[in-house]
C-alpha cells in the first residue's frame, strides 16, 4: 500500500464550479498536511498548510484534515481557468527538518 | 528576492554518461532538499542537507548518485554512470527552519532524459 494515495485525474470542471480534491494516507505519524499547486514546467508551490486535524480557509481555498479517517481534502470555490494545474498533496511527520511525502497529484482543468 | 534556481532546465544524455545537476537555494536557507519525479510516479525525496552536512540521504537510490553542498550554498547532484531508469524531473527545494508552518520552496526542476 502506498503511503499517500491521490487520484491523478484529470478532473475537468466548468468555470465557477466547486472543486473537491482529496488524498488518503496510511502513515498515522503524519502531522503536517500541505497542498501544492504545480503549473506545467514549473516547480510545486505551497498553496495551503494544515497542522493536525481541522479546517483552514484562505480565500477561495479550504483545506480539511480528518486524521481519524486518514483523509485530507482541498476545496476550491468559484474555480477559474487560472486554477488549471496539477494539485499535489504532501505530508510530513515533523516540521522543520522533515521530508515531504507526496501524492501523485491530480490534474485539474477548468474550462471557461 | 530570487527563488530557487536549477541548471540545466533539461539534459539529454546517453546511458553510461555522467550528468551534474545544480541547485542554488534561496539565500540564507540552511535546508536544501533534492526530490525526483519519475514519469507516472509521485515526487520522491532523495536527500536533505543542513548547511553543508547531509542530514538524511535515505532516498538516494544507489551509489551512482552523489550529492554535494560545498560551503553550504549551492548543491550539485551527480549521476555517474547514468542509466535509463534515472530519467525524470529532479527538483530542488530549500527552506529555513521556522518550526510549524515551515515551507519548502521548490525550483522549476531539471528534466533528465537518459537514452
Amino acid at each position: 500500500q502506498k503511503e499517500v494515495e491521490q487520484d491523478p485525474g484529470p478532473l475537468s470542471v466548468p468555470e465557477g464550479a466547486i472543486v473537491s480534491l482529496n488524498c488518503t494516507y496510511s502513515n498515522s505519524a503524519f502531522q503536517y498536511f500541505m497542498w501544492y499547486r504545480q503549473y506545467s514546467r514549473k516547480g510545486p508551490e505551497l498553496l495551503m498548510y494544515t497542522y493536525s486535524s481541522g479546517n483552514k480557509e484562505d480565500g477561495r481555498f479550504t483545506a480539511q484534515v480528518d486524521k481519524s479517517s486518514k483523509y485530507i481534502s482541498l476545496f476550491i470555490r468559484d474555480s477559474q481557468p487560472s486554477d488549471s494545474a496539477t494539485y499535489l498533496c504532501a505530508m510530513s511527520a515533523n516540521s522543520g527538518y522533515s521530508t515531504l511525502t507526496f501524492g501523485k497529484g491530480t490534474m485539474l482543468l477548468v474550462s471557461p | 528576492e530570487a527563488g530557487v534556481t536549477q541548471f540545466p532546465s533539461h539534459s539529454v544524455i546517453e546511458k553510461g554518461q555522467t550528468v551534474t545537476l545544480r541547485c542554488d537555494p534561496i539565500s540564507g536557507h540552511d535546508n536544501l532538499y533534492w526530490y525526483r519525479r519519475v514519469m507516472g510516479k509521485e515526487i520522491k525525496f532523495l536527500l536533505h542537507f543542513v548547511k553543508e552536512s547531509k542530514q538524511d540521504e535515505s532516498g538516494m537510490p544507489n551509489n551512482r548518485f552523489l550529492a554535494e553542498r560545498t560551503g553550504g550554498t549551492y548543491s550539485t547532484l551527480k549521476v555517474q554512470p547514468a542509466e535509463l531508469e534515472d530519467s525524470g524531473v529532479y527538483f530542488c527545494a530549500s527552506s529555513q527552519w521556522t518550526g510549524p508552518g515551515y515551507e519548502q520552496y521548490f525550483g522549476p526542476g531539471t528534466r533528465l532524459t537518459v537514452t
